[in-house]
């Protein structure tokens, strides 16, 4: 089973700051195979990011993803007041698919 | 629109079974995945397993392994699922999502609260 390990837990910044997002493999996620889902209090998560640097549909551009192997990032350019809330990775690349802990973005 | 439906709210005592249920709609739901996710209280996302409700061929994930039944009705396109005997520990929310072959869950139901308690 592949372990993901996102970093930090919590990360405290300003609207209009850039947010870095970080996910780790304990071992090499296969063919890039790697989802960014946002998890509102008291919503569904809703998928952001497919295949590492895919946007979902409907997905605004602030959002990115990059990548591969076993180091991926969501990046966060220019916060707004929506989207502070839980972040979490999928691996979908080996049965089962594992999900990180996730990281809270809260606002500083 | 495509959307997955999920039944209400679940209060049980331990050892009692319940059935949850997904239903789809505004798509193919014989031709996707539906995954099961659990999110126990203040924790994180967990995959379950998944069924493909055109031939119900049904994967779990080893830790659910046993601990829980994926079943679907592709004639009333609903996916399900059930537990033979509740455990408090079980207390959590369960989404349903359609997973695409990919692996891709791109669309989730609103979830159902299950709450085992005596």
């Amino acid at each position: 089973e592949i372990v993901l390990t996102q970093s930090p837990g919590t990360l405290s910044l300003s609207p209009g700051e850039r947010a870095t997002l970080s996910c780790r493999a304990s071992q090499s996620v296969s063919s890039s195979y790697l989802a960014w889902y946002q998890q509102k209090p008291g919503q569904a998560p809703r998928l952001l990011i497919y295949g590492t640097s895919s946007r979902a549909t409907g997905i605004p551009d602030k959002f990115s993803g990059s990548g591969s192997g076993t180091d991926f990032t969501l990046t966060i350019s220019r916060l707004e007041p929506e989207d502070f809330a839980v972040y979490y990775c999928q691996q979908y690349g080996s049965s089962p698919y594992t999900f990180g802990q996730g990281t809270k973005l809260e606002i500083k | 629109e495509v959307q997955l439906v999920q039944s209400g709210a679940e209060v049980k005592k331990p050892g009692e079974s319940l059935k949850i249920s997904c239903k789809g709609s505004g798509y193919s739901f014989t031709s996707n995945w539906i995954g099961w996710v659990r999110q126990m209280p203040g924790k994180g996302l967990e995959w379950m397993g998944i069924i493909y409700p055109g031939d119900s061929d049904t994967r779990y994930s080893p830790s659910f392994q046993g601990q829980v039944t994926i079943s679907a009705d592709k004639s009333i396109s609903t996916a399900y699922l059930q537990w033979s005997s509740l455990k408090a520990s079980d207390t959590a929310m369960f989404y349903c999502a359609r997973q695409h072959d990919s692996g891709i869950m791109d669309v989730w139901g609103q979830g159902t609260t299950v709450t085992v308690s005596s």
